[in-house]
């Protein structure tokens, strides 16, 4: 079974500074996706950034990029210039991405989470 | 494009009582799927829907649960009997596998949220 680790339980950054979130994950499969949400107190899940394990170029979406390491299996989520905005829980979550079958499995596994707080 | 709404925002009810939530994903979406999520914690997986066909149901799903997507747009989780460990978030995401109507492509099989339903159960 798949299982997803953040061993960081709260992370404090300054405001304009970068910050790295930790995710190491688990799986035996060699297909797979890695997905990272954030979830402010409102407490709504906003999706920030995929990488799938055969992608060969690391994973960017603006501000956010994830350092995708394969072979220590994490794939750790960047946060350059941060901005007070930033603060909320974020997730990294792994779905496997195709069975035997050929279909894509649809359910996400999430580690526990990390409360990024940014200070002004 | 609205995004996925669930319906209602915060349920309160006693044990033993019935509730049922609602769900509404992004139009065109073809998946859905429910998760809960208890205080602190990520959220767990319970079923999720390939247009009407519900594909996978977690150990978590008791027979006090039941999910339908009886025509593939909106789905219902109804939790018949509640207790109080049943208090959490009730979240739903929806997503695009495959090719929609349209024409785009669901590559990555994105999930998108709503804003949940919170259940208190006293």
């Amino acid at each position: 079974a798949q299982k997803i680790t953040q061993t960081q339980p709260g992370m404090f950054v300054q405001e304009k500074e970068a910050v790295t979130l930790d995710c190491t994950y688990d799986t035996s499969d060699q297909s797979y996706g890695l997905f990272w949400y954030k979830q402010p107190s409102s407490g709504e899940m906003i999706f920030l950034i995929y990488q799938g394990s055969y992608d060969e170029q690391n994973a960017t979406e603006g501000r956010y990029s994830l350092n995708f390491q394969k072979a220590r299996k994490s794939a750790n989520l960047v946060i350059s210039a941060s901005q007070l905005g930033d603060s909320a829980m974020y997730f990294c979550a792994m779905r496997l991405r195709i069975n035997a079958g050929g279909t894509s499995y649809g359910k996400l596994t999430f580690g526990q989470g990390t409360i990024l707080t940014v200070h002004p | 494009d609205t995004g996925v709404s669930q319906d209602p925002r915060h349920k309160i009810t006693k044990r033993g009582q019935n509730v049922t939530f609602r769900c509404d994903p992004i139009s065109e979406h073809n998946r859905l799927y429910w998760y809960r999520q208890t205080l602190g914690q990520g959220p767990e997986f319970l079923t999720y829907f390939q247009n009407e066909a519900q594909l996978e149901k977690s150990r978590l799903l008791s027979d006090r649960f039941s999910a339908e997507r009886p025509k593939g747009s909106f789905s219902t989780l109804e939790i018949q009997r509640t207790e109080q460990g049943d208090s959490a978030m009730y979240l739903c995401a929806s997503s695009l596998f495959g090719r929609g109507a349209s024409g785009q492509t669901g590559i990555t099989d994105t999930q998108y949220f709503g804003p949940g339903t919170r259940l208190t159960v006293l």
